[in-house]
Protein backbone atom coordinates (compact mmCIF):
# COMPACT_ATOMS: atom_id res chain seq x y z
CA UNK A 1 0.00 0.00 0.00
CA UNK A 2 1.29 3.60 -0.67
CA UNK A 3 -1.06 4.70 2.48
CA UNK A 4 -2.24 8.43 1.80
CA UNK A 5 0.20 10.54 -0.97
CA UNK A 6 -0.36 13.84 -1.91
CA UNK A 7 0.79 16.18 -4.63
CA UNK A 8 1.73 18.34 -5.82
CA UNK A 9 5.05 18.47 -2.70
CA UNK A 10 5.30 22.52 -3.12
CA UNK A 11 3.41 24.90 -5.07
CA UNK A 12 4.18 28.77 -5.28
CA UNK A 13 0.86 30.66 -6.21
CA UNK A 14 0.02 34.60 -6.84
CA UNK A 15 -2.77 36.00 -5.07
CA UNK A 16 -5.95 35.52 -6.97
CA UNK A 17 -5.03 31.93 -8.95
CA UNK A 18 -6.59 28.77 -8.16
CA UNK A 19 -5.64 25.39 -7.70
CA UNK A 20 -5.86 21.49 -6.28
CA UNK A 21 -4.26 20.07 -4.10
CA UNK A 22 -4.11 16.12 -4.40
CA UNK A 23 -5.12 13.62 -1.94
CA UNK A 24 -5.54 9.43 -2.33
CA UNK A 25 -5.41 6.48 -0.52
CA UNK A 26 -5.38 3.04 -1.01
CA UNK A 27 -6.22 1.19 2.02
CA UNK A 28 -10.11 1.93 1.50
CA UNK A 29 -10.76 4.39 4.12
CA UNK A 30 -14.77 5.69 4.58
CA UNK A 31 -13.15 8.60 6.74
CA UNK A 32 -10.93 11.41 4.78
CA UNK A 33 -9.81 14.91 6.12
CA UNK A 34 -7.78 18.04 5.27
CA UNK A 35 -5.99 19.90 7.85
CA UNK A 36 -3.67 23.20 7.71
CA UNK A 37 -0.30 23.81 9.72
CA UNK A 38 0.71 27.21 10.90
CA UNK A 39 3.73 27.89 13.20
CA UNK A 40 2.13 28.14 16.67
CA UNK A 41 -1.15 26.87 16.20
CA UNK A 42 -0.95 23.59 15.55
CA UNK A 43 -2.91 21.66 12.77
CA UNK A 44 -6.32 22.62 12.41
CA UNK A 45 -9.08 21.22 10.58
CA UNK A 46 -10.64 22.68 6.93
CA UNK A 47 -12.63 19.98 5.80
CA UNK A 48 -13.62 16.25 6.11
CA UNK A 49 -15.47 13.23 4.48
CA UNK A 50 -17.04 10.34 5.97
CA UNK A 51 -17.79 8.64 2.65
CA UNK A 52 -18.12 9.04 -0.63
CA UNK A 53 -20.30 12.12 -1.10
CA UNK A 54 -20.51 13.19 2.22
CA UNK A 55 -18.17 16.15 2.93
CA UNK A 56 -18.22 18.49 5.87
CA UNK A 57 -17.02 21.76 7.17
CA UNK A 58 -14.14 22.06 10.24
CA UNK A 59 -12.75 24.70 12.25
CA UNK A 60 -11.45 26.43 9.01
CA UNK A 61 -13.54 25.83 5.96
CA UNK A 62 -13.16 29.93 4.48
CA UNK A 63 -12.03 30.05 1.12
CA UNK A 64 -11.81 26.29 0.42
CA UNK A 65 -14.00 23.81 -0.90
CA UNK A 66 -13.61 19.89 -1.14
CA UNK A 67 -15.50 17.09 -2.95
CA UNK A 68 -15.39 13.20 -2.88
CA UNK A 69 -16.95 11.45 -5.50
CA UNK A 70 -14.82 8.24 -4.93
CA UNK A 71 -13.55 6.72 -1.98
CA UNK A 72 -9.77 7.24 -2.74
CA UNK A 73 -9.63 10.71 -3.24
CA UNK A 74 -10.43 13.97 -1.49
CA UNK A 75 -9.22 16.75 -3.48
CA UNK A 76 -8.96 20.31 -2.08
CA UNK A 77 -9.74 23.03 -3.84
CA UNK A 78 -8.39 27.28 -3.48
CA UNK A 79 -10.25 29.10 -5.65
CA UNK A 80 -8.65 32.62 -5.65
CA UNK A 81 -6.03 31.98 -3.47
CA UNK A 82 -4.97 34.71 -0.43
CA UNK A 83 -1.34 35.43 0.77
CA UNK A 84 -3.30 33.96 4.18
CA UNK A 85 -3.55 30.52 2.94
CA UNK A 86 -0.17 30.02 2.62
CA UNK A 87 0.36 27.38 4.93
CA UNK A 88 1.37 23.11 5.44
CA UNK A 89 -1.39 21.18 4.33
CA UNK A 90 -2.13 17.60 5.06
CA UNK A 91 -4.28 14.66 4.42
CA UNK A 92 -5.40 12.13 6.47
CA UNK A 93 -7.20 9.21 6.26
CA UNK A 94 -9.28 6.46 9.09
CA UNK A 95 -10.77 3.31 8.33
CA UNK A 96 -13.64 4.04 10.34
CA UNK A 97 -15.44 7.56 9.97
CA UNK A 98 -16.74 7.46 13.62
CA UNK A 99 -14.60 9.36 16.68
CA UNK A 100 -16.11 6.26 18.45
CA UNK A 101 -14.45 3.19 16.78
CA UNK A 102 -10.81 5.68 18.00
CA UNK A 103 -9.23 4.70 14.95
CA UNK A 104 -5.90 6.22 14.09
CA UNK A 105 -6.15 9.18 11.50
CA UNK A 106 -3.02 8.41 8.81
CA UNK A 107 -1.43 11.28 7.32
CA UNK A 108 0.13 11.94 4.44
CA UNK A 109 3.69 13.83 3.84
CA UNK A 110 1.70 16.99 2.95
CA UNK A 111 2.21 20.45 0.34
CA UNK A 112 3.60 23.55 1.32
CA UNK A 113 2.08 25.93 -0.14
CA UNK A 114 2.97 29.79 -0.55
CA UNK A 115 0.77 32.41 -2.44
CA UNK A 116 2.53 35.61 -3.21
CA UNK B 1 -16.56 21.70 23.19
CA UNK B 2 -12.97 19.76 22.87
CA UNK B 3 -9.57 20.97 23.27
CA UNK B 4 -5.87 20.50 24.11
CA UNK B 5 -3.38 22.32 25.65
CA UNK B 6 0.57 21.80 25.39
CA UNK B 7 2.49 23.34 28.12
CA UNK B 8 5.86 24.25 26.95
CA UNK B 9 6.46 25.42 23.26
CA UNK B 10 9.99 24.46 23.17
CA UNK B 11 11.57 21.27 25.24
CA UNK B 12 15.49 20.45 25.76
CA UNK B 13 16.93 17.35 27.36
CA UNK B 14 19.91 15.99 27.40
CA UNK B 15 21.07 12.48 25.65
CA UNK B 16 19.67 9.66 28.20
CA UNK B 17 17.24 12.21 30.10
CA UNK B 18 14.21 11.45 30.59
CA UNK B 19 11.56 13.20 28.10
CA UNK B 20 7.98 15.05 29.74
CA UNK B 21 5.93 16.71 27.03
CA UNK B 22 2.94 17.91 28.83
CA UNK B 23 -1.02 17.78 27.63
CA UNK B 24 -3.96 18.61 29.10
CA UNK B 25 -7.70 18.39 27.54
CA UNK B 26 -10.53 19.85 28.12
CA UNK B 27 -13.58 17.94 27.12
CA UNK B 28 -17.17 17.80 28.33
CA UNK B 29 -17.70 14.02 26.89
CA UNK B 30 -15.13 11.07 27.41
CA UNK B 31 -12.13 12.14 25.19
CA UNK B 32 -10.01 9.72 23.13
CA UNK B 33 -6.39 11.57 23.36
CA UNK B 34 -3.55 10.93 20.79
CA UNK B 35 0.39 11.64 20.30
CA UNK B 36 1.63 11.74 17.43
CA UNK B 37 5.37 13.00 16.14
CA UNK B 38 6.10 14.92 13.08
CA UNK B 39 9.73 14.70 11.79
CA UNK B 40 11.64 17.58 9.90
CA UNK B 41 9.49 17.98 6.46
CA UNK B 42 7.86 14.86 7.01
CA UNK B 43 3.91 14.08 7.93
CA UNK B 44 2.09 13.13 11.10
CA UNK B 45 3.11 9.71 13.09
CA UNK B 46 0.79 7.96 15.71
CA UNK B 47 3.11 7.25 18.61
CA UNK B 48 0.50 6.01 20.95
CA UNK B 49 -3.29 6.45 21.49
CA UNK B 50 -5.66 6.14 24.31
CA UNK B 51 -9.28 4.90 23.70
CA UNK B 52 -10.45 4.50 27.30
CA UNK B 53 -9.16 0.96 27.95
CA UNK B 54 -5.42 1.04 29.77
CA UNK B 55 -4.89 4.42 31.55
CA UNK B 56 -1.48 3.59 30.85
CA UNK B 57 -0.73 3.72 27.14
CA UNK B 58 2.43 2.25 25.45
CA UNK B 59 3.80 3.51 22.50
CA UNK B 60 6.69 3.29 19.79
CA UNK B 61 10.10 4.11 20.54
CA UNK B 62 9.98 3.12 24.11
CA UNK B 63 7.08 6.66 24.52
CA UNK B 64 4.04 6.28 26.75
CA UNK B 65 1.46 8.36 28.15
CA UNK B 66 -0.87 7.88 31.76
CA UNK B 67 -4.59 9.40 31.09
CA UNK B 68 -5.42 10.74 34.35
CA UNK B 69 -9.31 12.08 34.51
CA UNK B 70 -8.74 14.10 37.60
CA UNK B 71 -6.15 15.71 36.29
CA UNK B 72 -7.26 16.28 33.06
CA UNK B 73 -4.04 15.40 31.53
CA UNK B 74 -1.93 12.67 29.07
CA UNK B 75 1.41 13.72 29.11
CA UNK B 76 4.24 12.33 27.26
CA UNK B 77 7.40 10.47 28.51
CA UNK B 78 10.65 8.69 27.68
CA UNK B 79 12.75 7.25 30.52
CA UNK B 80 15.87 7.79 28.16
CA UNK B 81 16.27 10.60 25.61
CA UNK B 82 18.24 9.74 22.09
CA UNK B 83 19.20 11.86 19.54
CA UNK B 84 16.91 11.01 17.23
CA UNK B 85 13.63 11.83 19.54
CA UNK B 86 14.39 15.33 18.32
CA UNK B 87 10.92 16.55 16.68
CA UNK B 88 7.47 18.03 16.80
CA UNK B 89 5.55 16.05 19.21
CA UNK B 90 1.16 16.93 19.21
CA UNK B 91 -1.24 15.88 20.99
CA UNK B 92 -5.08 15.92 19.83
CA UNK B 93 -8.49 14.99 21.13
CA UNK B 94 -11.40 13.49 19.79
CA UNK B 95 -14.57 13.02 21.41
CA UNK B 96 -16.66 9.42 21.26
CA UNK B 97 -19.51 11.00 19.70
CA UNK B 98 -19.73 12.22 16.02
CA UNK B 99 -17.07 12.25 12.82
CA UNK B 100 -13.66 11.31 13.57
CA UNK B 101 -12.16 14.97 13.63
CA UNK B 102 -9.11 15.49 15.50
CA UNK B 103 -8.61 18.64 17.54
CA UNK B 104 -4.85 19.33 17.76
CA UNK B 105 -2.40 21.05 20.66
CA UNK B 106 0.10 24.12 19.54
CA UNK B 107 2.95 21.34 19.77
CA UNK B 108 6.62 20.73 21.54
CA UNK B 109 9.38 20.99 19.77
CA UNK B 110 11.52 18.52 21.70
CA UNK B 111 15.82 19.57 21.49
CA UNK B 112 18.10 16.80 22.17
CA UNK B 113 21.43 17.58 23.31
CA UNK B 114 24.32 15.67 23.00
Amino acid sequence: NAGVTQTPKFQVLKTGQSMTLQCAQDMNHEYMSWYRQDPGMGLRLIHYSVGAGITDQGEVPNGYNVSRSTTEDFPLRLLSAAPSQTSVYFCASSYSSSAGAGETQYFGPGTRLLVL
Amino acid sequence: AQSVTQLGSHVSVSEGALVLLRCNYSSSVPPYLFWYVQYPNQGLQLLLKYTSAATLVKGINDFEAEFKKSETSFHLTKPSAHMSDAAEYFCAVTIQTGANNLFFGTGTRLTVIP
